[in-house]
């Protein structure tokens, strides 16, 4: 069974940045993308991005590209999510989600969520 | 990108209820078609991929039907762990997108 442990919550002023942890269970960590999922207050699931632990490549959407860095220490099995110039509307919960499958978008675990609260 | 449609937006049902939500695709998506479950404060589950595919642990009284476009997810007889905010989320193509999630409350 694996298990995605994430970073507790954080808030943070306007113009900030986050940096928020997930750390695997699995020794699998390497082979499967970890993807970064928010969900706002009252919103629905919105997709940020994935990183390849084993190579590091990132992948981000296009709402994301410049504000957010995706990075990973394999030694610890544990992906980051950091989310730069932060405002209001970035108040989310923040999930990692591993790929189902070697490059599918398909999500089969997930970790509890970390909530970033963005306020003055 | 692709975008999915839900409906309800949400739902009042009793246990031992039959449930059924729909999912709308705004292009073919064949079968690439999954449906998770949510609940506050603990992390998402994976009920049914590929459309029809019951993930493992997941109880039998979930499933899933529809191809193409049109999809839905069925609880057979809701039970008191089944109240929870379910969404649909296409991963056709990159980026993966979720439909608007639907509220199963109790009646």
């Amino acid at each position: 069974q694996v298990q995605l442990v994430q970073s507790g919550a954080e808030v943070r002023k306007p113009g900030a940045s986050v940096k928020v942890s997930c750390e695997a269970s699995a020794h699998t960590f390497n082979v499967y993308n970890m993807h970064w999922v928010r969900q706002a207050p009252g919103q629905g699931l919105e997709w940020m991005g994935w990183i390849n632990p084993n190579s590091g490549v990132t992948n981000y959407a296009e709402k994301f590209q410049g504000r957010v860095t995706m990075t990973r220490d394999t030694s610890i099995s544990t992906a980051y999510m950091e989310l730069s110039r932060l405002r209001s509307d970035d108040t989310a919960v923040y999930y990692c989600a591993r790929a189902q499958e070697v490059g599918s978008i398909d999500f089969d675990y997930w970790g509890q969520g970390t909530l970033v609260t963005v306020s003055s | 990108d692709i975008q999915m449609a839900q409906s309800p937006s949400s739902l009042s049902a009793s246990v031992g209820d039959r449930v059924t939500i729909t999912c709308r695709a705004s292009q073919s998506i064949t079968n690439y078609l999954n449906w998770y479950q949510l609940k506050p404060g603990k992390a998402p589950n994976l009920l049914i991929y590929a459309a029809v595919l019951l993930q493992g642990g997941v109880p039998s009284r979930f499933s899933g039907s529809g191809s193409g476009t049109d999809f839905s997810l069925t609880i057979r007889s809701l039970q008191p762990e089944d109240f929870a905010t379910y969404y649909c989320q296409q991963s056709y193509t990159s980026p993966p997108t979720f439909g608007q999630g639907t509220k199963v409350e109790i009646k």
